[in-house]
């Protein structure tokens, strides 16, 4: 079982304030690192798909990066706005072509 | 465009009965797979399969079977349901494992 950890679990930030979130996950037989939203009494939607050592992506406020020689991934939320409440979710797809989830950073953020 | 449709949406049974979770998309996807996401664990990956006719186990299959005799349907079968099958079910697909994964809905099944 591949072990893929998310922290903090969960994280309270005030209205405008920029957060972040870190997933680690093995630094071997790396193939994919996926990042998605999950709204309450909602499936999770997908974020970002990342593949390649150094990869910055980026949504609107949202943005996310990778080294995949240390085995991290942070998601950045900039300016953090009240819909921005959710579980982010990250997954590992490794040489198992199985994508392992990891237990989720709750955000919410406060008017 | 339905996307990834799951029925029922919530089931609650006796111990030692059998069900089908039906999963169904119209997005021609090869890849499909059945999570379960239980409090504290995040999805744990039960069977998935790359293409009609194939299947593999992933990381909690035991209690579970699957089949998929066509692209759109991938249905997951409780031979048997145990109370420590409780929780929430959540069938996905997508081009491939590398792509995004589309999610359905969910289903909220109840063991007793």
């Amino acid at each position: 079982i591949l072990n893929v950890e998310q922290s903090p679990q969960s994280l309270h930030v005030q209205e405008g304030d920029s957060t972040n979130f870190t997933c680690s996950f093995p630094s071997s037989n790396f193939y994919a690192l996926h990042w998605y939203r999950w709204e309450t009494a909602k499936s999770p939607e997908a974020l970002f798909v990342m593949t390649l050592n150094g990869d910055e992506k980026k949504k609107g406020r949202i943005s996310a990066t990778l080294n995949t020689k240390e085995g991290y991934s942070y998601l950045y939320i900039k300016g953090s706005q009240p819909e921005d409440s959710a579980t982010y979710l990250c997954a590992f797809l490794g040489s198992a072509r199985q994508l392992t989830f990891g237990s989720g950073t709750q955000l919410t953020v406060l008017p | 465009n339905a996307g990834v449709t799951q029925t029922p949406k919530f089931q609650v049974l006796k111990t030692g009965q059998s069900m089908t979770l039906q999963c169904a998309q119209d997005m021609n996807h090869e890849y499909m797979s059945w999570y379960r996401q239980d409090p504290g664990m995040g999805l744990r990956l039960i069977h998935y399969s790359v293409g009609a006719g194939i299947t593999d186990q992933g990381e909690v299959p035991n209690g579970y079977n699957v089949s998929r005799s066509t692209t759109e349907d991938f249905p997951l079968r409780l031979l048997s349901a145990a109370p420590s099958q409780t929780s929430v079910y959540f069938c996905a697909s997508s081009a491939d494992n590398y792509n995004e994964q589309f999610f359905g809905p969910g289903t909220r099944l109840t063991v007793l």
